[in-house]
């Protein structure tokens, strides 16, 4: 099993405020890192998938970078509207491709 | 809509019953994941299923049992339930194999369990 860590837990933060959260994981027999967006009643949807250290993604106001020799990636919103309201989960893939073992997730929500 | 299609939505049943969670993949996606969320808890991974054959185990119990069939359709037998089996469960697909450099899950819409 991968420990895969999410922090903060929850997050509360006002529109307009930017944030960051964190996702450790193990560093051996890393192959990727997958970010993914959970809306409350809805099915989680890919944000980011990421694979080489150094790797850093955006798409909008969401970006992410990754770190695999020190285990760690962390995601960002930039000006956080109140539709960015969501948990955010991250789940390590291991290196035989098949086991994605996912974080509890940081549950962000924005006030307007 | 991900595509992967998940029956049924919602089931109530006893404990010690047995139940059977159905699981489309997407158009051309050749694995399949199950996942169980229990209340406050994050995705457990249960298990994974390549073009018909299990290729990954993870908190699994042994009352659960799953299946991949030619069509590429799976099945999540739960049985013996207990009043803690209650969760949400979710199938996810993906291309799979060796070739899937992005490999991204598409998550279905889930199958509600409650165990009375």
């Amino acid at each position: 099993i991968l420990n895969v860590e999410q922090s903060p837990q929850s997050l509360h933060v006002q529109e307009g405020d930017s944030t960051n959260f964190t996702c450790s994981f193990p560093s051996s027999n890393f192959y990727a890192l997958h970010w993914y967006r959970w809306e409350t009643a809805k099915s989680p949807e890919a944000l980011f998938v990421m694979t080489l250290n150094g790797d850093e993604k955006k798409k909008g106001r969401i970006s992410a970078t990754l770190n695999t020799k020190e285990g760690y990636s962390y995601l960002y919103i930039k000006g956080s509207q109140p539709e960015d309201s969501a948990t955010y989960l991250c789940a390590s893939r291991s290196y035989n491709f098949n086991k994605f073992y996912f974080g509890s997730g940081t549950k962000l929500n924005v006030k307007p | 809509d991900s595509g992967v299609t998940q029956t049924p939505k919602h089931l109530i049943t006893a404990t010690g019953q047995r139940v059977t969670l159905r699981c489309s993949p997407r158009s051309g996606d050749l694995s399949v994941y199950w996942y169980q969320q229990s209340l406050d808890q994050g995705l457990q991974f249960l298990i994974q299923y390549y073009n018909g054959e299990e290729r990954a185990k993870g908190n699994i119990l042994e009352r659960f049992s799953a299946q991949q069939f030619p069509d590429l359709h799976s099945e999540l037998n739960l049985s013996s339930l207990e009043l803690g089996d209650s969760a949400l469960y979710f199938c996810a697909s993906s291309v799979g194999g060796a070739a899937a450099n992005t490999g991204e899950l598409f998550f279905g819409e889930g199958s509600r369990l409650t165990v009375l």
